[in-house]
């Protein structure tokens, strides 16, 4: 019964490049959130997804970030042109399909961008 | 945005000593939780806390939530090194799913 799977785990990009981060949930779970973590920082909420739905992106930067959630497949987060700036660790969960207010969310080990 | 502020940022102690951390949110909200990261890990859930409870316990750990001061407490009895982590607290409010984090603290017990 495998956890939240993400990879890479590591990613090294040059500026200008696009990364691509995927995470699959765990089994019978029905909803995939994604956060940043600056290093000696909290989580920073991004993004909060079902299949081919997107329910809440307020935490998604304007522009060059996009996430989905595919009918099959994992979840994909998306950084186009990618800074400095962007060098985090990126962390997916997930929870199954939901008692509102008391989500409970499995994280997975997280993927770490590094922008050169 | 962040909704929860952490206190203290970091805490240093002995193996056997107690240790309390607290949190501090700023809108009404559902529950809170805690949860754990070890270095260059994904975070694990520790406990929930409903906002129509006071105080929860599991195992070493003991909660407090006073929703008049917005404020919540982990205390983590009889520390071990193996307890050495940072820890979160998070929130869910009104209709949303969201979990938004707290900064966190970073507790160090020394053997």
């Amino acid at each position: 019964n495998a956890g939240v799977m993400q990879n890479p785990r590591h990613l090294v990009r040059r500026r200008g490049q696009e990364a691509r981060l995927r995470c699959s949930p765990m089994k019978g779970h029905s909803h995939v959130y994604w956060y940043r973590q600056l290093p000696e920082e909290g989580l920073k909420f991004m993004v909060y997804l079902q299949k081919e739905n997107i329910i809440d992106e307020s935490g998604m930067p304007k522009e060059r970030f996009s996430a989905e959630f595919p009918k099959e497949g994992p979840s994909i987060l998306r950084i186009q042109q990618v800074v400095r700036g962007d060098s985090a660790a990126y962390f997916c969960a997930s929870s199954p399909p939901k008692i509102t207010g008391a989500n409970v969310l499995t994280f997975g080990a997280g993927s770490r961008l590094t922008v050169l | 945005s962040q909704q929860g502020e952490e206190d203290p940022q970091a805490l240093s102690i002995q193996e056997g000593e107690n240790a309390t951390m607290n949190c501090s949110y700023k809108t009404s909200i559902n529950n809170l939780q805690w949860y754990r990261q070890n270095s260059g890990r994904g975070l694990v859930h520790l406990i929930l806390i409903r906002s129509n409870e006071r105080e929860k316990h599991s195992g070493r750990l003991r909660v407090t939530l006073d929703t008049s001061k917005k404020s919540s407490s982990l205390l983590i009895t009889a520390s071990r090194a193996a307890d050495t982590a940072s820890y979160f607290c998070a929130t869910i409010s009104g209709n949303t799913d969201k979990l938004i984090f707290g900064t966190g603290t970073r507790l160090q017990v020394f053997p």
